[in-house]
């Protein structure tokens, strides 16, 4: 079975400050996708990276960037000098390849409020 | 380009009443999914289809609930005898087929339908 655990239940941080979002995950599948999504109050959940499990390279894009560790089973994500308009709740999801099965398993959020 | 699609955006019924939910994928998008997200907590997935049929439908709760893609583009959401445990957003996505390997391609959300069994 597969499992998304985050955490950290509510952040709250000062406008330009730096905040990471922890992610933790289970599988025994050795092919699988790990994504962060992000959900604004307005309730559209809005894709933000993907990572698939042969790539542990972390990158910077913008203001995001993740570290992804297959050793610790975790995807890391942070954001880079915080703006208001980034308060949202953050999810951390799993992609497993198990027969025909494609489905997203999502940890249970992280809310980020950036306070001005 | 537009997004995925779905309607109503919100749903009032009464328990035991039928009701159906729509959903637009984004043009072109062969893989199609379902999933129901009850307040403060993540997406639960219902059901997958990669063109006009189920590939997996081991998310769906009960045989109360069901759900067609007859021509492979639109899908309806359908839930019978509905009970108060069914008051969720019920949220669509879709992705697209270039993948090397089926459905693994980023999945693209709607804005969901909101409903909610009185």
């Amino acid at each position: 079975a597969q499992k998304v655990t985050q955490a950290q239940t509510e952040i709250s941080v000062v406008e330009k400050e730096d905040v990471t979002l922890d992610c933790v995950y289970e599988t025994r599948d050795t092919t699988y996708y790990l994504f962060w999504y992000k959900q604004p109050p307005s309730g559209e959940l809005v894709f933000l990276i993907r990572r698939n499990s042969f790539d542990e390279q972390n990158e910077i894009s913008g203001r995001y960037s993740w570290n992804f560790q297959k050793s610790t089973s975790s995807f890391n994500f942070t954001i880079t000098a915080s703006q208001v308009v980034d308060s949202a709740v953050y999810f951390c999801a799993l992609l497993s390849l198990s027969g025909s099965a494609r489905q997203l398993t999502f940890g249970s959020g992280t809310q980020l409020t950036v306070l001005p | 380009g537009a997004g995925v699609s779905q309607t109503p955006s919100n749903k009032v019924t009464e328990k035991g009443k039928y009701v159906e939910l729509r959903c637009d994928p984004i043009s072109g998008h062969t893989a199609l999914y379902w999933y129901r997200q009850s307040l403060g907590q993540g997406p639960e997935f219902l059901i997958y289809f990669q063109g006009t049929g189920a590939a997996d439908d081991s998310g769906l709760p009960n045989d109360r609930f069901f759900a067609v893609r007859p021509e492979g583009s639109v899908s309806t959401l359908k839930i019978q005898r509905t009970e108060r445990g069914d008051s969720a957003v019920y949220l669509c996505a879709s992705s697209s087929p270039h993948g090397l390997v089926a459905g693994t391609d980023t999945q693209y959300f709607g804005p969901g339908t909101r409903l909610t069994v009185l």
